[in-house]
């Protein structure tokens, strides 16, 4: 069964830090582009990141631009989102999702339950 | 960047109307659309990519269609388990921006 499984997540600061991991399992991982998208409390989805199939290219939403780096083990079959600089607006589930076709940049066609991020004092 | 803006928000039907969702993009972004359905507490699910292709397993009461900017998201017969949020992406380039989901609901 293709599964992807989040964790990481939980209550921080703002400022603080937080990495993500997205466990792969069902498929090979090392095929598939990657990608993290969030949805705060009530709202709507928003992309927030996505890597190439090797690692070397990775694309940001600008919200996180600078403060959130996506990097990816193809070795250990996981995803990462590596969080700094935390803000209340970063409150959200965090989800990574697999692109469907092979080595593009496609639609999510595999999506994790998610993991909270809450940043607060 | 490019936006995507859906319409309506939300809507009302009821069961076994024909409902139609609309995605209007900023600049063309030919067919690299797709459309996303939410249930109340559950994860997105793919619904149609490439504007018009139904992902395996979707209910052939959904269908796609549009390209450059306009893009319609359409379901038949609304069924009680059609209720749910639909977003569309645009994946031609990045960022792979949603539109802002439209809130589908029975009457």
């Amino acid at each position: 069964e293709v599964q992807l499984l989040e964790s990481g997540g939980g209550l921080v600061q703002p400022g603080g830090s937080l990495r993500l991991s997205c466990a792969a399992s069902g498929f090979t991982f090392r095929h598939y582009a990657m990608s993290w998208v969030r949805q705060a409390p009530g709202k709507g989805l928003e992309w927030v990141s996505i890597i190439s199939v090797s690692g070397g290219d990775t694309y940001y939403a600008d919200s996180v631009k600078g403060r959130f780096t996506i990097s990816r083990d193809n070795s250990k079959n996981t995803l990462y989102l590596q969080m700094n600089s935390l803000r209340a607006e970063d409150t959200a589930v965090y989800y990574c999702a697999k692109v469907w076709v092979p080595a593009g940049y496609d639609a999510f066609d595999i999506w994790g339950q998610g993991t909270m991020v809450t940043v607060s004092s | 960047d490019i936006q995507m803006t859906q319409s309506p928000s939300s809507l009302s039907a009821s069961v076994g109307d024909r409902v139609t969702i609309t995605c209007r993009a900023s600049q063309g972004i030919s067919n690299y659309l797709a459309w996303y359905q939410q249930k109340p507490g559950k994860v997105p699910k793919l619904v149609i990519y490439a504007a018009s292709t139904l992902q395996s397993g979707v209910p052939s009461r959904f269908s796609g269609s549009g390209s450059g900017t306009d893009f319609t998201l359409t379901i038949s017969s609304l069924q009680p388990e059609d209720v749910a949020t639909y977003y569309c992406q645009k994946y031609n380039s990045v960022p792979l921006t949603f539109g802002g989901g439209t809130k589908v609901e029975i009457k």
